[in-house]
């Protein structure tokens, strides 16, 4: 079992840009959660998935973001037209299957838009 | 909703002393509750949980925490500090059963440990 991984673990683009961070659960984890954490802070909840589908999304997720879990297995998280406000680190989480209330983070991703 | 008070953004203690960090929860249904620590530039582990059985709570590392309804606590506290504690720790709360709306997380405890 290798756990949670997400990459990259570092970007640093330029106000306006996309980017995409793409994060692999652990084999059969069939939840997966995406938070986001600013400097100071503790991860708050953005969206989560059950399989394939997208089951809930914070109102921090706002229109610029989205994700997908394309066949249940990898997740991506897209930011459009990047902000400074978007600066922080992204977390991957998942867990088992839906009775399941532990969940593994992986290391995450830092953006920081210049 | 859930809301998760962590009292005292940084604590300070001497190695072999103990360590407490508080944590305080508000929630209309009894919910499940964690402790996470985070080392610089990397992910959380999870420390340790409460999930409706025994109160107290043991975890890895020697860290265990009880959880008290009357109070709505869920205080963390290690016996004698190691100098590899020192990190950022981070309670939170979930509805039971895992919660549609993944965790809530408190604002964080920076541990630092004294030689």
């Amino acid at each position: 079992d290798t756990g949670v991984s997400q990459d990259p673990r570092h970007k640093i683009t330029k106000r306006g840009q996309n980017v995409t961070f793409r994060c692999d659960p652990i084999s059969e984890h069939n939840r997966l959660y995406w938070y986001r954490q600013t400097l100071g802070q503790g991860p708050e909840f953005l969206t989560y998935f059950q399989n394939e589908a997208q089951l809930e999304k914070s109102r921090l997720l706002s229109d610029r973001f989205s994700a997908e879990r394309p066949k249940g297995s990898f997740s991506t998280l897209e930011i459009q037209r990047t902000e400074q406000g978007d600066s922080a680190m992204y977390l991957c989480a998942s867990t088992p299957d839906w009775s399941s209330y532990e969940q593994y983070f992986g290391p995450g991703t830092r953006l920081t838009v210049t | 909703a859930q809301s998760v008070t962590q009292l005292g953004s940084h604590v300070s203690v001497s190695e072999g002393a103990l360590v407490l960090l508080r944590c305080n929860y508000s929630s209309s249904v009894p919910p499940y509750l964690f402790w996470y620590v985070q080392y610089p530039n990397q992910g959380l582990q999870l420390l340790l949980k409460y999930t409706s059985a025994a109160t107290l709570v043991k975890g890895i590392n020697d860290f265990e925490a009880e959880f008290k309804k009357s109070e709505t606590s869920f205080h963390l506290t290690k016996p004698s500090a190691h100098m590899s504690d020192a990190a950022e720790y981070f309670c939170a709360v979930s509805e039971p059963g895992g919660g549609a709306d993944g965790l809530t997380f408190g604002k964080g405890t920076h541990l630092i440990i004294q030689p």
